[in-house]
């Protein structure tokens, strides 16, 4: 059972557009993780998002956390070539094993210059 | 990288045959993680572990065991791979529950 839905899958932009990239669920999450995976490397975590309302900017990128804890959403401004890669959300349901992340399938993102 | 290394980084194998990957960390996580990530399916839990000699299955773990003797090393083997074991493996590592997970950089492994 997919617990995380991400959308769009793929997206294609250009240099200097803005985007936003979505991951849904229908169960409560404690937490949210955003990872960045470039071809040949394994993901690398961007930010973790907790509190429901929560707003973490890093840069051009904007993460929010649902106020119920059941969405994220990754806004990119301005992006740029070096935004490229795979985005991927996951994080731990409030109602399972805190041991094991659920991943959401990725959204790939292509900037071209 | 978080001191996380996967060996080998490429492989080609036939069916039939034994394959172990290892994973080793410098970290001293107490936690690490065996995925493989396909086309489609994203990335699957194959096999996990929350200390020495403590694993526990994931999501896709027929065909597929594990071992760890030591903190610092977490080897998956397939006994007899499959053409179906064809993908890319990715080792990851946490200090505890609730934590974000580092990534090794991956083995590519195809069987012919």
């Amino acid at each position: 059972t997919q617990l995380l839905e991400q959308s769009p899958q793929f997206l294609s932009i250009q240099e200097g557009e803005n985007l936003t990239v979505y991951c849904n669920s229908s169960s409560v999450f404690s937490s949210l993780q955003w990872y960045r995976q470039e071809p040949g490397e394994g993901p690398v975590l961007l930010v973790t998002v907790v509190t429901g309302g929560e707003v973490k900017k890093l840069k051009r990128l904007t993460f929010q956390f649902g106020d119920a804890r059941k969405d994220s959403s990754l806004h990119i401004t301005a992006a740029q070539p070096g935004d490229t890669g795979l985005y991927l959300c996951a994080g731990f349901p409030r109602a399972g094993n805190n041991r094991k992340l659920i991943w959401g399938l990725g959204t790939s993102l292509a900037v071209n210059p | 990288d978080a001191g996380i290394t996967q060996s080998p980084r490429h492989k080609v194998t036939e069916t039939g045959t034994p394959v172990t990957l290892r994973c080793h960390q410098t970290e001293n996580h107490r936690y690490m993680y065996w995925y493989r990530q396909d086309p489609g399916h994203g990335l699957r839990l194959i096999h996990y572990s929350y200390g020495v000699k403590d694993t526990d299955k994931g999501e896709v773990s027929d065909g597929y065991s594990v071992s760890r003797s030591k903190t610092e090393d977490f080897l998956l083997t397939l006994e007899s791979a499959t053409s179906s074991q064809t993908s890319v493996y990715f080792c990851a590592i946490t200090q505890g529950q609730d934590q974000p997970q580092h990534f090794g950089d991956g083995t590519r492994l195809s069987i012919l």
